[in-house]
């Protein structure tokens, strides 16, 4: 199964300031995906990252607040830009593994961000 | 638009025991249906995954099933563990590779 890792692991950040965070996979996707966890929630998607092209973000969700960078098939970067106390929550990024004869996604540890 | 549904949202259970948690969704053109744990605080451990052709899936002490013409899916822990407890989450994948999640059902198991 991949690996991943994400950085940082948490972070506080002051409203109106902007947070990027790293994704990184120990082998080569194509797919990754970038969810959010609200407190008490369970997980949405906020968009999908494939290497070469541009992000596909879920109704809800707009390039301006949460741009993604998928620079090559090992990194990824999600920031959340112009942050205010609602977008505290655990963001967590995902990889599609399709070396096998299933497409199983693994997620990341997450981040936990809040916004004060 | 697929709706996944988790019942109960919580079950508290005594060390040993049997349990069942289920899972449902809206959606039957599900490509798969995977079963996730989460501890507080951290990311998400892949269980068991499903593929839409499949009616089961083991590991250990785990099975999970599916019924894509009903919209179900249980998962089936035997012989529960104190280390067992955390929040369980089925999510079905569609078109794009696409996860959506249920809302978890949390597990406590009392020694």
């Amino acid at each position: 199964s991949a690996v991943i890792s994400q950085k940082p692991s948490r972070d506080i950040c002051q409203r109106g300031t902007s947070l990027t965070i790293q994704c990184q996979v120990d082998s080569q996707v194509t797919m990754m995906f970038w969810y959010r966890q609200q407190p008490g929630q369970s997980l949405t998607l906020i968009a999908t990252a494939n290497q070469g092209s541009e992000a596909t973000y879920e109704s809800g969700f707009v390039i301006d607040k949460f741009p993604i960078s998928r620079p090559n098939l090992t990194f990824s970067t999600l920031t959340v830009s112009n942050m205010s106390p609602e977008d505290s929550s655990i963001y967590l990024c995902s990889v599609e593994d399709v070396r096998g004869p299933t497409y199983e996604q693994y997620f990341g540890p997450g981040t936990r961000l809040t916004v004060t | 638009k697929q709706e996944v549904t988790q019942i109960p949202a919580a079950l508290s259970v005594p060390e040993g025991e049997n349990l069942v948690l289920n899972c449902s969704f809206t959606d039957s053109a599900i490509y798969n249906l995977q079963w996730f744990r989460q501890d507080p605080g951290k990311g998400l451990t892949s269980l068991l995954l499903i593929q839409s052709s499949q009616r089961e899936q083991t590991s250990g002490r785990l099975n999970a099933s599916l019924d894509k013409s009903s919209g179900r899916s249980t998962l089936y822990i035997a012989a529960s563990q104190p280390g067992d407890s955390a929040t369980y989450l089925c999510a079905g994948g569609t078109s794009g590779s696409r996860l959506t999640f249920g809302e978890g059902t949390q597990l406590t198991v009392n020694p």
